[in-house]
Formats: C-alpha cells, structure tokens, sequence
C-alpha cells in the first residue's frame, strides 16, 4: 500500500531563516505531488504541483519555491522565511490517471 | 473567486443522531466530488467520493448526495458518532489533462455524547 511522509512534523524558525520541507512517498511510482498551505482559520491553498522529476508548477507567486528531485520526493524550500508563512503544509499525491489526492501527516510551521 | 463554499463553518449533533455537512460550487466543469475529514495537527483523510455521473454514493455510516442542478452536494453520517468530530473539506475537481482539484474551507462537525 501506499503511504506518504513529510518532515519535520513541528518546526519553529525566525524570521529570514531559510526553509526545507520534505514530502517523500512510497509504494507508487510517477505520482503527481503537491504542496499546500492551511493558514490559521482559513482552507487549502494550492502552492506547487509536480507531474514529474524536475517538473514544477506554481499555482502563488510568493517567496516559496519547490523541488522534485527524485520520483517520489518533493520539497519545498525558502531562502527567507516571512511571518506570512506561519501555517500547516500538506503534501498529497495522486496517481495521474485517478481523481483523489491523499494528504501526508503535514508540517507545522510557526515563524517568530 | 470561490468556487466551492461550506457555508456553515460550524456544526453541532448529538450523538446517534444524523449530521449533514453542506456543500455548494459555482463551476458546471467539475466532474467530481470528494470530502475529506481532518483532525487537528493531522493531514485530511480521504472519506468518501461522487462522480458527477452519479447522485448518491453510500459508504457505511457515510452517504455522500449530489444535485446538479442545483450545484449542491452533501454529506450525511448516520449515526453520527463522538469520533466524527473534525473538520470535513468538501473538494471538487476537473478531471483529465487540466486536473483541477479546489478546496471549501470547512465545516467543523461536533457530535456531542
């Protein structure tokens, strides 16, 4: 079966620091990946998708960017952290030739 | 622009009795429909789907209702359970080489023993 991994699961980080996000999956190959943020009290936001290695779409133009550099890792990355990123990122994956995304465990990242 | 709305950001049951979360869209493209279940600090759990084709899909306890047109679908749980409580994300998507898939903001379900 397939399962979906992301760390760290906590992370507390000042402001200006940089950022690495790791989103790894197993037990499928070539999935679509992507990245999302959940800010307080609001929903989903649609960050970056991937449908291949080296492969990234970006849906918010922002300070964020992602990587894919193998098949079943994605990450996603800052070289300057705002307060603004203070949220809940979820990486999910879907098979190309199916309709649902299943989330990962996500990261809580709180910027000081 | 939002194409998908929840708007009941909040919903209170007692248990054993019947939750229905609501869910409306504005965009006739989407071919189909999911809700997703979510605990704090937790990533959303698939919970159950509808294709557009469709206008009921029964899973267990969770019923999953769609009308299009009235561009409206719902969620029952029957019998609504202390567990249930969490926020449920209805998700609509466009299908095919244009994959879309757009998120409501939630609705937070309760169930009161």
């Amino acid at each position: 079966s397939q399962t979906i991994h992301q760390w760290p699961a906590t992370l507390v980080q000042p402001v200006g620091s940089p950022l690495s996000l790791e989103c790894t999956v197993e037990g499928t190959s070539n999935p679509n990946l992507y990245w999302y943020r959940q800010a307080a009290g609001r929903g989903l936001q649609l960050l970056f998708y991937s449908v291949g290695i080296g492969q990234i779409s970006s849906e918010v133009p922002q300070n964020l960017s992602a990587s894919r550099p193998q098949d079943r890792q994605f990450i996603l990355s800052s070289k300057k952290l705002l307060l603004s990123d203070s949220g809940f990122y979820l990486c999910a994956w879907r098979l190309a030739a199916t309709d649902t995304q299943y989330f990962g465990p996500g990261t809580r990242l709180t910027v000081l | 622009d939002q194409q998908v709305k929840q708007n009941s950001p909040s919903l209170s049951v007692q248990e054993g009795r019947i939750s229905i979360l609501n869910c409306d869209y504005t965009n006739s493209m989407f071919d189909y429909f999911l809700w997703y279940k979510k605990y704090p600090a937790e990533g959303p759990t698939f919970l159950i789907s509808i294709s557009s084709i469709k206008d009921k899909n029964e899973d267990g306890r969770f019923t999953v209702f769609l009308n299009k047109s009235a561009k409206h679908l719902s969620l029952h749980i029957v019998p609504s359970q202390p567990g249930d409580s969490a926020v449920y994300f209805c998700a609509a998507i466009i299908g095919g080489s244009n994959y879309k898939l757009t998120f409501g903001k939630g609705t937070l379900l309760t169930v009161n023993p």
